[in-house]
């Protein structure tokens, strides 16, 4: 069955990095773009961008334009999502999702990235 | 940009009852919707995608319906285990996402 594993909790300054993973299994990994979506505490979910694990193409929400970078390595089926420039309100657990017909239908079980100084 | 609103955003039902959420689009999106359940602290699952149509596995109870700008989600007969937030998430041409807020439901 399809899943989704992500690299576990991190904890950032402000101003850092982050990269998160996400590897798949269970289907072919070039075959379904990949989603990436972000949930800050108790908040709802705001979509962040996708890759296209094919091609390598990408498209971001505005507002992560310049911040975000997708990347992939098919011969490991892993997506990666990294977000610079960190800030507080960056805090958020952060999920991947494939994506089949414009609807998530396999996700990650997300990772909570805290910024902190 | 596509807006998604969704009503109520909470409500309490008793068991067995008809739950009806609804989401509207700032324009028309066509069937373009999908409608997700997140249990707290898990990732969202998905129920119903282009407005209508049962993800496989997914229990029965749950519907939807709609096109253009309203759209409706309905649990037959609300269960113990469908406590949970509830969004509807619209895609366009570019498979660029526009989630609702969320209603969350609980169990009087």
């Amino acid at each position: 069955q399809v899943q989704m594993v992500q690299s576990g909790a991190a904890v950032k300054r402000p101003g850092a990095s982050v990269k998160v993973s996400c590897k798949a299994s269970g289907y072919t990994f070039t075959d379904y773009y990949l989603h990436w979506v972000r949930q800050a505490p108790g908040q709802g979910l705001e979509w962040m961008g996708w890759i296209n694990p094919n091609s390598g193409g990408t498209n971001f929400a505005q507002k992560f334009q310049g911040r975000v970078t997708l990347t992939r390595d098919t011969s490991i089926s892993t997506a990666y999502m990294e977000l610079t420039r960190l800030t507080s309100d960056d805090t958020a657990v952060y999920y991947c999702a494939r994506v089949i017909s414009g609807g998530g239908d396999g996700w990650g079980q997300g990772t909570l990235v805290t910024v902190s100084s | 940009d596509i807006q998604m609103t969704q009503s109520p955003s909470s409500l309490s039902a008793y068991v067995g009852d008809r739950v009806t959420i609804t989401c509207q689009a700032s324009q028309d999106i066509d069937n373009s919707l999908n409608w997700y359940q997140q249990k707290p602290g898990k990732a969202p699952k998905l129920l119903i995608y282009d407005a209508s149509n049962l993800e496989t596995g997914v229990p029965s109870r749950f519907s939807g319906s709609g096109s253009g700008t309203d759209f409706s989600f309905t649990i037959s007969s609300l269960q113990p285990e469908d406590i949970a937030t509830y969004y509807c998430q619209h895609y366009d041409d570019l498979l660029t996402f526009t989630f609702g807020p969320g209603t969350k439901v609980d169990v009087k």
